[in-house]
C-alpha cells in the first residue's frame, strides 16, 4: 500500500536551534499534506494543509513563521521548527493524500525534544 | 461545526473478551467516519471507515463498526482481545470535503492476560 516515510522518528535539539521534519510519499503523488501535532495522551492536533506548489494553510493559533511548511513537489513535503523552545517538544505526524477522495496515509510520526 | 466524542479514555478488557470502543459524532452534512490506531511512537494505521452504504463496516485485525444515525453513534467492536491489540484508538470524522479531519480525544485499549 501507500506509504510516508517521515524522517527523523527522533531528534533530540537545543533550544534556539531549527528542525526540519521531511515527509516524502514513496509510491503517490501527494497532492496535499497535513501535519499534526500530538502532545502525550492526547489527539492529533492540525497545524496545517499544504497543497504542493501553493503556501500552506494554517490553523488558527499555529505561528506560521516559526512552523514553516515547504510543500515544492508531489513527493515531500517539509516542516521546519524555527528557533526552538521546550515547549516545542512533542510528536509531530504528518499524512498525505493524492487526491479529493483518496485515503490518508501517515507518517511515524516525529518526536522532537527541546533541550 | 463537526465533532467527535470518545466514551472512555482507557478501557480495559482481558484477553478474549469482547472489545467495545465507544465513539459519537455530532455533524451537520452526512458525515464520513474512521478508526485509527496508533502503537507507541508510532504514526496511525486506519482501521476502517465509513463513507456511504452499508452501516456496518469490516476492517482490518478483525475490528468492525457500526454506523447508527439516529444515535448519532460509530462504535467499534472485536469479538475476542489479543495482546496485540493494546494501544491507542482514535475516532475522526471528516469535516466536509477538505479533507480535515476532526479528532476524538483517543481511548487507549489495555489487554490483559
Amino acid at each position: 500500500g501507500a506509504v510516508v516515510s517521515q524522517h527523523p522518528s527522533r531528534v533530540i535539539c537545543k533550544s534556539g536551534t531549527s528542525v526540519k521534519i521531511e515527509c516524502r510519499s514513496l509510491d503517490f503523488q501527494a497532492t496535499t499534506m497535513f501535519w499534526y501535532r500530538q502532545f502525550p495522551k492526547q489527539s492529533l492536533m492540525l497545524m496545517a494543509t499544504s497543497n504542493e506548489g501553493s503556501k500552506a494553510t494554517y490553523e488558527q493559533g499555529v505561528e506560521k513563521d516559526k512552523f514553516l511548511i515547504n510543500h515544492a513537489s508531489l513527493t515531500l513535503s517539509t516542516l521546519t521548527v524555527t528557533s526552538a523552545h521546550p515547549e516545542d517538544s512533542s510528536f509531530y505526524i504528518c499524512s498525505g493524500a493524492s487526491g479529493k477522495n483518496s485515503p490518508l496515509h501517515f507518517g511515524n510520526g516525529t518526536r522532537l525534544t527541546v533541550t | 461545526a463537526q465533532s467527535v466524542t470518545q466514551l472512555g479514555s482507557h478501557v480495559s478488557v482481558s484477553e478474549g473478551a469482547l472489545v467495545l470502543l465507544r465513539c459519537n459524532y455530532s455533524s451537520s452534512v452526512p458525515p464520513y467516519l474512521f478508526w485509527y490506531v496508533q502503537y507507541p511512537n508510532q504514526g496511525l494505521q486506519l482501521l476502517l471507515k465509513y463513507t456511504t452504504g452499508a452501516t456496518l463496516v469490516k476492517g482490518i485485525n478483525g475490528f468492525e463498526a457500526e454506523f447508527k444515525k439516529s444515535e448519532t453513534s460509530f462504535h467499534l467492536t472485536k469479538p475476542s482481545a489479543h495482546m496485540s491489540d493494546a494501544a491507542e484508538y482514535f475516532c475522526a470524522v471528516n469535516a466536509g470535503n477538505n479533507r480535515k479531519l476532526i479528532w476524538g480525544l483517543g481511548t487507549s485499549l489495555a489487554v490483559n492476560p
